[in-house]
């Protein structure tokens, strides 16, 4: 299937660096999204990786691997507001468009 | 407007009633998509219109949900006969081309959290 995996609960600490990982069936694959959600909110664009390597934007940067089928995103100088649900989408070439998702995996940064 | 809009934000209904949720897409975007979203969860695709044509809805759970884009701007997805089942959040989005690149950017509206007893 078009599986997208990633864990499903992070927890760190305020000033830090998380890392937030994600894997997907490399089998067609045309694209990889980066959402963040917040509790009731609509999810808002983060990210978008095609080609190998990493792509920065401030204090968020993700990377990719088409071979491994691997993402991840990363965020630095985690702040209380970064506390939210960090959604890894797919696109697939045989797809119309459509986004596969991941489940989600909801960061909680402390103080 | 600036965003995609959606209407109502909430919505409660009786098992068996029908409901209609509406989707303003950002202007002149050509794709527009709808998801489902259970609680925990991340969105499941359920149907795409490139203009006023629905192109794609192999993702619409059964023959009870219907949706149509017929001037190729704002959506409606219909249920029929709700379901407790059908209790999730409805998330509309647009992109402004259907292929390639940033441009296939999907941006998302609020939602609507529809809840049937």
């Amino acid at each position: 299937g078009q599986n997208i995996d990633q864990p499903t609960e992070m927890t760190a600490t305020e000033g830090a660096i998380v890392q937030i990982n994600c894997t997907y069936q490399t089998s067609g694959f045309n694209g990889l999204f980066w959402y963040q959600q917040h509790a009731g909110e609509a999810p808002t664009f983060l990210s978008y990786n095609v080609l190998d390597g990493l792509e920065e934007k401030g204090r968020f940067s993700s990377f990719l691997s088409r071979s491994k089928g691997y993402s991840y995103l990363l965020l630095k100088e985690l702040q209380m507001k970064d506390s939210a649900s960090y959604l890894c989408a797919v696109r697939f070439s045989s797809n119309t468009g459509k986004l596969i998702f991941g489940q989600g995996t909801t960061l909680q940064v402390k103080p | 407007g600036a965003g995609v809009s959606q209407s109502p934000r909430y919505k409660v209904a009786k098992r068996g009633q029908d409901v209609a949720l509406r989707c303003d897409p950002i202007s002149g975007h050509v794709s527009l998509f709808w998801y489902q979203q259970a609680l925990g969860q991340g969105p499941e695709f359920l149907t795409y219109f490139q203009n006023e044509a629905q192109l794609d809805k192999s993702g619409l759970p059964s023959d009870r949900f219907f949706a149509e884009r017929p001037e190729g701007s704002v959506s409606t997805l219909k249920i029929q006969r709700t379901q407790q089942e059908d209790s999730a959040v409805y998330l509309c989005a647009s992109s402004l081309a259907g292929f390639g690149g940033l441009q296939e950017t999907q941006y998302f509206g609020p939602g609507t959290r529809l809840l049937v007893l």
